[in-house]
């Protein structure tokens, strides 16, 4: 069973920028894996930013961008504001056809 | 605008038996993958269960096999999870996804509904 990894916690100024990242306990992550990142603030439904490593939904602000980064999936927030503050989830396909969420990293915007 | 609405939820022992539905709105529904996910209070998310567009295959995750059953009724626009054999760490909030295609693009989830197990 694949563990996938997230940071705990991080903090962004307003207006700053910050790099969440996700890796794999089988190697590195790369697009075969279709990376997605998820929002959850508290109380609420998540919510999909970005799917398949990179790509955006039409609700998904322009500030978020995903990638690949030396071995990992990252989620890039440039120009944070404080309704970014939530819980960010990742979530890797491997290709046993199973899926696995990352612990989740709680973004503070301070 | 595509809405996923989850029902079926609720208080059950240890033991028992559920059925989950997700009715799905403003979409053909018969042409997407779909997931159910769920979060146990005050913890992250966990992947559960996976069926493709036309139900030929599903995939669980190993906390849940042989314990519950992912099906689609596409005519109906339904999704169901029937869990048995329920034990106290299967409750949580239940959200079922949708993506948009048939194996990757997660994208809408529903507001979830709450699975308590408990005596």
């Amino acid at each position: 069973q694949a563990v996938v990894t997230q940071e705990p916690s991080l903090t962004v100024s307003p207006g700053g920028t910050v790099t969440l990242t996700c890796g794999s306990s089988t190697g590195a992550v790369t697009s075969v894996h279709y990376c997605y990142w998820f929002q959850q603030k508290p109380g609420q439904a998540p919510r999909t930013l970005i799917y398949d490593t990179s790509n955006k939904h039409s609700w998904t602000p322009a500030r978020f961008s995903g990638s690949l980064l030396g071995g990992k999936a990252a989620l890039t927030l440039s120009g944070a504001q404080p309704e970014d503050e939530a819980d960010y989830y990742c979530l890797l396909f491997y290709n046993d056809d199973r899926w696995f969420f990352g612990g989740g990293t709680r973004l503070t915007v301070l | 605008e595509v809405q996923l609405v989850e029902s079926g939820g609720g208080l059950v022992q240890p033991g028992g038996s559920l059925r989950l539905s997700c009715s799905a709105s403003g979409v053909t529904f018969s042409s997407y993958g779909l997931h159910w996910v769920r979060q146990a209070p005050g913890k992250g998310l966990e992947h559960v269960s996976f069926i493709t567009s036309n139900g030929g295959r599903t995939y669980y995750a190993d906390s849940v096999k042989g314990r519950f059953t992912i099906s689609r009724d596409n005519s109906k626009n339904i999704l169901y999870l029937q869990m048995s054999s329920l034990r106290t760490e299967d409750t949580a909030v239940y959200y079922c996804v949708k993506n948009i295609y048939d194996w990757t693009g997660m994208d809408v989830w529903g507001q979830g509904t709450t699975v308590t197990v408990s005596s």
